[in-house]
């Protein structure tokens, strides 16, 4: 079963629109950790957040926002007046603290901000 | 620093060869390394990780093996190449084996099986 699923394949956006990609997770674990990933055109993923099982509070970092809900499961993140460096494949990923080894990522989204 | 390099950026190899990709990683020391396959779609599977010298796990079964000869070096190899193996490979750290540690991406080795 999937531990993580991004159900968004692709998402295109024209810019300085809001967009968000959703992410939801599957795990028995009381404690476990989510994060996002970008990655550009380049290949590299770049590490954007992580955020733990008993933090439900939303962040905020610049354009970027996560909201965290436990109840349906999810790790939603948001760009708000999206650029077009913005485009990159976006991860959600899942480790649990019985099984720290091992990330769970989603299939990813792919988003095309268009200028 | 906590560069991670990878070697070689790109690769072409045809079906039957031997592979031999390297991951060093700069600064951190004891790391936990991985090694994990993108294929054509985007999905990451995890392939190997190590939390020590000469100490693998092997994730999924396959005609890969990876070798940690030394503290920050972390080796992919194949003695035969199959057209399926062609991907993305992605060496990756983190600072132990804790679930609350990010791993961190190097830049990746384009593999192509011909």
């Amino acid at each position: 079963a999937q531990k993580v699923t991004q159900a968004q394949t692709e998402i295109s956006v024209v810019e300085k629109e809001d967009v968000t990609l959703d992410c939801v997770y599957e795990t028995r674990d009381t404690t476990y950790y989510l994060f996002w990933y970008k990655q550009p055109p380049s290949g590299e993923l770049v590490f954007l957040i992580r955020r733990n099982s008993f933090d439900e509070q939303n962040e905020i970092s610049g354009r970027y926002s996560w909201n965290f809900q436990k109840s349906t499961s999810s790790f939603n993140f948001t760009i708000t007046a999206s650029q077009v460096v913005d485009s990159a494949v976006y991860f959600c990923a899942l480790s649990e603290s019985n099984t720290g080894n091992q990330f769970y990522f989603g299939t990813g989204t792919s988003l095309t901000v268009i200028p | 620093s906590q560069t991670i390099h990878q070697w070689p950026a790109t690769l072409v190899q045809p079906v039957g060869s031997p592979l031999s990709l390297e991951c060093t990683v700069e600064g951190t020391s004891n790391p936990n390394l991985y090694w994990y396959r993108q294929a054509a779609g985007r999905g990451l599977q995890l392939l190997f990780y190590s939390v020590g010298i000469g100490q693998i796990s092997s994730e999924v079964p396959q005609n890969l093996s990876a070798s940690r000869p030394q503290d920050r070096q972390f080796i992919l190899s194949s003695k035969k190449l199959l057209l399926s193996d062609s991907g993305f490979y992605l060496c990756a750290r983190s600072l132990n084996g804790g679930a609350a540690n990010e791993q961190f991406f190097g830049p990746g080795t384009r593999l192509t099986v011909l």
